[in-house]
């Protein structure tokens, strides 16, 4: 079974521009979660899709918002890139149940000069 | 608020046994899991505790204990690839976060 993929693998943006960031679960799981992921701040929860509505949201900004497609595919976007935008996001896949383990992708590195 | 506390480093030598700590302040959660990353890498699943008790998986054992509010991951016969982040979290009820993750402990292990 492949894994979760997550593109691009690397970004840079300037600050004010907006970015959009894609996911394939693992095939069957209709759950996708995102988080980001900073030195300081460690890992944090974004928000979580499942059969494309958005079920859970951490604390951010409404800079950041996803959705999710009829195939469990899922991008997340960010607008007004600011500096401290800059770190790795990366996308979790799992199936319905709130226990269900996650699945991670690679991530995606964001860079925002 | 719900918190998640771990050592930031912890030294080992291979062939050792190591244990990471986790303890934590929530109001209630319905499992304690662990994760494993690498540079460079994405976490990686390593054991989940719903239960108290220990779950042992390979080398790798975890243990929860809510009355405690603690639990630790145990890894024995440390191996070099050992070397890497390792994060508890806990999946929270009556909350809209998916999961909260500790702050990370780096292991790094000595030949």
């Amino acid at each position: 079974k492949a894994g979760v993929t997550q593109t691009p693998r690397y970004l840079i943006k300037t600050r004010g521009q907006q970015v959009t960031l894609s996911c394939s679960p693992i095939s069957g799981h209709r759950s996708v979660s995102w988080y980001q992921q900073t030195p300081g701040q460690g890992l944090q929860f974004l928000f979580e899709y499942f059969s494309e509505t958005q079920r859970n949201k951490g604390n951010f900004p409404g800079r950041f918002s996803g959705r999710q497609f009829s195939n469990s595919r899922s991008e997340m976007n960010v607008s007004t890139l600011e500096l401290g935008d800059s770190a790795l996001y990366l996308c979790a896949s799992s199936g319905k149940l709130s226990t269900d383990t996650q699945y991670f992708g690679p991530g995606t590195r964001l860079t925002v000069l | 608020g719900q918190s998640l506390e771990q050592p930031s480093e912890v030294t080992a030598v291979e062939g050792a046994i190591v244990q990471i700590n986790c303890t934590y302040q929530t109001s209630g959660f319905y499992g304690l899991s662990w994760y494993q990353q690498h540079d460079g890498g994405a976490p990686t699943f390593l054991s989940y505790n719903a239960l108290d008790g220990l779950e042992e998986t390979g080398r790798f054992s975890s243990f929860l204990s809510r009355s405690d509010s603690y639990g630790y991951l145990l890894l024995q016969e440390l191996q070099m690839k050992d070397s890497a982040s390792y994060f508890c979290a806990v999946s929270p009820r009556d909350s809209s976060y998916k999961l909260i993750f500790g702050s990370g402990t780096r292991l790094l292990v000595r030949p």
